[in-house]
């Protein structure tokens, strides 16, 4: 059973498009996370929500907007992609909000701008 | 701001060699550790994490970390390495507060030849 799954695992898009990569959890967790990881490898957080509520918003370009229908889901919208967005973007979830909670990620979506 | 330093990029080993990798913060107050892996092909996994108490702490598949508060470091070691021990280790800090909110270094790529 995946715990956290993220679709698609590869995108690959046009510069101005707009586009939206999905995340789900499974594990009954109340917080979510979108992490991004350039080609350097390096991971930065850029949001997290808590029961569906924003709690992490980094210094992110207001073309992305993250939305939570429900807490098990925690999608990534992105208006009007740049060269620069081409990253690997990391779901992951905890129990809660608390900072010794552990978080599980998941297997990444790869996106690409052309 | 908060950081974190992993100054080992690419480590080489043969098997049944030692592993050290280090991590170095940049944080006064109180800290939580973790160490993630991200195998080939894999998403990024828990290997072990340290809140408080002994500042020697075992995580997964014989892996091991010493936070030395003195020192700002929570150093990775394994005392013989295995070919599937090949991978991606990353460390990371949360400060705590109100979010669980992970500062990750910039990470090791450590590859084991049999």
């Amino acid at each position: 059973d995946t715990a956290v799954s993220q679709t698609p695992k590869y995108l690959v898009t046009q510069m101005g498009n707009d586009k939206s990569i999905k995340c789900e959890q499974n594990l009954g967790h109340d917080t979510m996370y979108w992490y991004k990881q350039d080609s350097k490898k390096f991971l930065k957080i850029m949001f997290s929500y808590n029961n569906k509520e924003l709690i992490i918003n980094e210094t992110v370009p207001n073309r992305f907007s993250p939305k939570s229908p429900d807490k098990a889901h925690l999608n990534l919208h992105i208006n009007s992609l740049e060269l620069g967005d081409s990253a690997v973007y990391f779901c992951a979830s905890s129990q809660d909000r608390t900072s010794t909670d552990t978080q599980y990620f998941g297997p990444g979506t790869r996106l690409t701008v052309l | 701001a908060q950081s974190v330093s992993q100054h080992n990029h690419h480590v080489i080993l043969s098997e049944a060699a030692s592993l050290e990798l280090g991590c170095n913060y940049s944080y006064g107050g109180t800290v939580n550790l973790f160490w993630y892996v991200q195998y080939p092909g894999q998403h990024l996994q828990l290997l072990l994490k340290y809140f408080s108490g002994d500042p020697l702490v075992k995580g997964i598949k014989g892996f091991e970390a010493e936070f030395i508060k003195s020192k700002f470091s929570f150093n990775l070691r394994k005392p013989s390495v295995q070919w599937s021990d090949t991978a991606e280790y990353f460390c990371a800090v949360n400060v705590g507060g109100a979010t669980n909110k992970l500062i990750f270094g910039t990470g090791t790529l450590l590859a084991v030849q049999p």
